[in-house]
C-alpha cells in the first residue's frame, strides 16, 4: 500500500518557539494532503487541506496565521505551529489520496507535539 | 453535511469472543465509509471501506462490515477477538473529499 511518513515522529519545544512538521507520500504524488489534529483520548479533527502549489483551506475555528501550510511539491506538505503555547500541544497526523484515488486516504505516522 | 455517530466509547471483549462496533452516519450525497485503526501513538491504518460496491465488504485481520442504507450503519465485526485486536477504531465518512471522524472506540481484549 502506499506510505505517507511524517517528520519527526516527536518534538519538545518551549513556548513561543516555532515548530514545523513534514509530511511526505514516499511511493505516491499527492496534490492534495490533509492536517488534522487529535487530543488524547479524542478523535481527529482535520484543521486544513493542503493544495499543492496553491494556499491551503482551513476549517472553521483553526487560526491560519498560526498553523501556516505549504505545500511546495506533489509529495511533500510542512505544517509549521507558530509561537507555541502549552495549549498547542497534541497529536498532529497528515494523510493524503493518491491522485486520481481520492477514496482512500492514506495516513502518516503522526507527530506528537508538547509544548512547555 | 456529513457526520458519523459511533455507539459505545468502549467495548470489552473476552478472546475469542465476537467484535461488535457499531458506526450509524449520516450524509447528504452517497456516501464513502471507512474503518480505521489506530494503536497507541501511531497513525490511523485502514480497516476496510465500502464505496458503493458490494455492501458486505471484507477487510484485514478478519473484519468485515456491512453497510446498510435503510440503517444508515456501517457496523464492524470479527467473529473471534485476538489480544492484538486491542487498539482504538474510528469509523468515518468521506464526501469523496474530505473524511469525518466517530469519536472512535477503545476495544479491549480480556484474556
Amino acid at each position: 500500500g502506499a506510505v505517507v511518513s511524517q517528520h519527526p515522529s516527536r518534538v519538545i519545544c518551549k513556548s513561543g518557539t516555532s515548530v514545523k512538521i513534514e509530511c511526505r507520500s514516499l511511493d505516491f504524488q499527492a496534490t492534495t494532503m490533509f492536517w488534522y489534529r487529535q487530543f488524547p483520548k479524542q478523535s481527529l479533527m482535520l484543521m486544513a487541506t493542503s493544495n499543492e502549489g496553491s494556499k491551503a483551506t482551513y476549517e472553521q475555528g483553526v487560526e491560519k496565521d498560526k498553523f501556516l501550510i505549504n505545500h511546495a511539491s506533489l509529495t511533500l506538505s510542512t505544517l509549521t505551529v507558530t509561537s507555541a503555547h502549552p495549549e498547542d500541544s497534541s497529536f498532529y497526523i497528515c494523510s493524503a489520496p493518491p491522485a486520481g484515488g481520492a477514496d482512500t486516504q492514506y495516513f502518516g505516522p503522526g507527530t506528537r507535539l508538547t509544548v512547555l | 453535511a456529513q457526520s458519523v455517530t459511533q455507539l459505545g466509547s468502549h467495548v470489552s471483549v473476552s478472546e475469542g469472543a465476537l467484535v461488535l462496533l457499531r458506526c450509524n452516519y449520516s450524509s447528504s450525497v452517497p456516501p464513502y465509509l471507512f474503518w480505521y485503526v489506530q494503536y497507541p501513538n501511531q497513525g490511523l491504518q485502514l480497516l476496510l471501506k465500502y464505496t458503493s460496491a458490494a455492501t458486505l465488504v471484507k477487510g484485514i485481520n478478519g473484519f468485515e462490515a456491512e453497510f446498510k442504507k435503510s440503517e444508515t450503519s456501517f457496523h464492524l465485526t470479527k467473529p473471534s477477538a485476538h489480544m492484538s485486536d486491542a487498539a482504538e477504531y474510528f469509523c468515518a465518512v468521506s464526501d469523496q473529499v474530505k473524511l469525518s471522524f466517530g469519536a472512535g472506540t477503545t476495544v479491549t481484549v480480556r484474556a
